[in-house]
């Protein structure tokens, strides 16, 4: 079975344009997450969307968005991107809500800023 | 705010030796989750920990949670060096559906 899939893989972008990331479920799958990973750092938390509606969000400016549609899969937008924005964008899913489920990631999209 | 802290941030052990991570958190929570993470890779799954007093084992690693304390420990048991990598435990705030993670600990297993 295909795990999460995410792309692009790599991104690069400079200050004041707009990306979009995509990243499809484990089949079956309902769930998806976002995070993001800087360098070093543990993920942090960007949105949750269960059955199509965002369930969490995380403490991340209106920049950042994300959409679920009804197959399950998944766009994260970031607008007037910053540098600061550099990091590796990771999507996971799950079966159910996330709480008390595994969540599966995807090998993520690292996004350049420059 | 829910703050999950891991320590060591940094092990570097012999392989053969047994020792513990650990992952405290800061408010009331019945789950906490493991990851592994290889550089440049993305994240494994390796515990899932539903309830108080949970205790889980794949081959030499152990996990186990205590809510009342707050804390979670990850127990490596004569390490070897494929063991290598960052591990991160997280937490699901209750009923928010946000999942915080810890600040990662990097295991080095030495030849």
């Amino acid at each position: 079975d295909a795990g999460v899939t995410q792309s692009p893989t790599h991104l690069i972008k400079t200050r004041g344009q707009h990306v979009t990331l995509r990243c499809s479920p484990i089949s079956g799958h309902k769930s998806v997450s976002w995070y993001q990973q800087v360098l070093g750092q543990g993920p942090q938390f960007i949105f949750q969307y269960y059955e199509k509606e965002e369930r969490g969000r995380g403490n991340f400016p209106d920049r950042f968005s994300a959409r679920q549609f009804p197959n399950y899969s998944s766009e994260l937008n970031v607008n007037a991107l910053l540098l600061g924005d550099s990091a590796l964008y990771l999507c996971a899913s799950s079966h159910g809500p996330a709480g008390g489920d595994t969540q599966y990631f995807g090998p993520g999209t690292r996004l350049t800023v420059l | 705010e829910l703050k999950v802290e891991q320590n060591p941030l940094f092990l570097s052990m012999q392989e053969g030796k047994n020792y513990t991570i650990y992952c405290n958190y800061s408010t009331t929570s019945d789950r906490l989750y493991w990851y592994r993470q290889d550089p440049g890779k993305s994240l494994e799954s390796l515990f899932v920990l539903l309830s108080n007093g949970a205790v889980k084992q794949e081959g030499r690693l152990m996990a186990s949670l205590d809510t009342k304390a707050r804390l979670s420990t990850l127990h490596i048991t004569a390490a070897v060096h494929d063991l290598s990598a960052t591990y991160f435990c997280a937490v699901d705030e209750d009923r928010t559906y946000k999942y915080i993670f810890g600040t990662g600990t990097r295991l080095k297993v030495l030849a």
